[in-house]
């Protein structure tokens, strides 16, 4: 079965320095990866996905992510976190059959201390 | 532009209680979606639909029903609700290999 993992609930970072959200994958066959934010009170933005091409994807509001098929991950990246990028950010992966159906992680929540 | 609207935003139930979610889009996607999203667990699939008149279950189909009679609108129903209910539910919508677009939730509280 399709899967991702994010191994940290929170991840704590000072503006201006470069941060990390990781995710790993377990898939069958080639992997359909997205990213997502969701902040409060609001649904889940997409920010990126890798298919296919160049393991750096770039994306939405500066973020970018590095797909690593040896190590079965796919961290976002960002090189100087803002304040404003404080939120939830999800990990997904489509599922196998042609429904697009997503399968999430559990959230990883950013703060992005001034 | 709308996207995707979810009614209504809040919702208090009493357990036993009967009620619907609304999430209509105007983007003219053909797959739309039904989450829930719990403290710790993520998004979870309820339901799903792959176009107007089809619903398929997803990961945690139990205690729902859901409709698609008009391809903008996506209905969820809770029979007689519970607390294990009480969650934000998500509606979100698509195209064939493209990005899901999400609601801003619909927070529901069951005592």
């Amino acid at each position: 079965a399709q899967s991702v993992a994010q191994p940290e609930d929170q991840v704590n970072v000072a503006e201006g320095n470069p941060l990390t959200v990781k995710c790993t994958y377990s898939v069958s066959g080639n992997p359909y990866l997205f990213w997502y934010v969701q902040y409060p009170n609001r649904g889940l933005q997409f920010l990126l996905k890798y298919i296919t091409g160049d393991n750096l994807v770039k994306g939405s509001y500066g973020f970018e992510a590095e797909f690593n098929k040896s190590q079965t991950s796919f961290h976002l990246k960002k090189p100087s976190a803002l304040v404003s990028d404080s939120a939830l950010y999800f990990c997904a992966v489509r599922d196998r059959d042609r429904t697009d159906k997503l399968i999430f992680g559990t959230g990883t929540r950013l703060q992005v201390f001034p | 532009n709308a996207g995707v609207t979810q009614t209504p935003k809040f919702r208090v139930l009493k357990t036993g209680q009967s009620m619907t979610l609304l999430c209509a889009q105007d983007m003219n996607h053909e797959y739309m979606y039904w989450y829930r999203q719990d403290p710790g667990m993520g998004l979870r699939l309820i339901h799903y639909s792959v176009g107007e008149g089809t619903t398929a279950k997803g990961e945690v189909p139990d205690g729902y029903n859901v409709s698609r009679l008009k391809k903008q609108n996506f209905l969820l129903g809770l029979e007689s609700a519970a607390p294990s209910q009480t969650s934000v539910y998500f509606c979100a919508s698509s195209d064939f290999n493209q990005p899901q677009h999400f609601g801003d939730g619909t927070r529901l509280s069951i005592l």
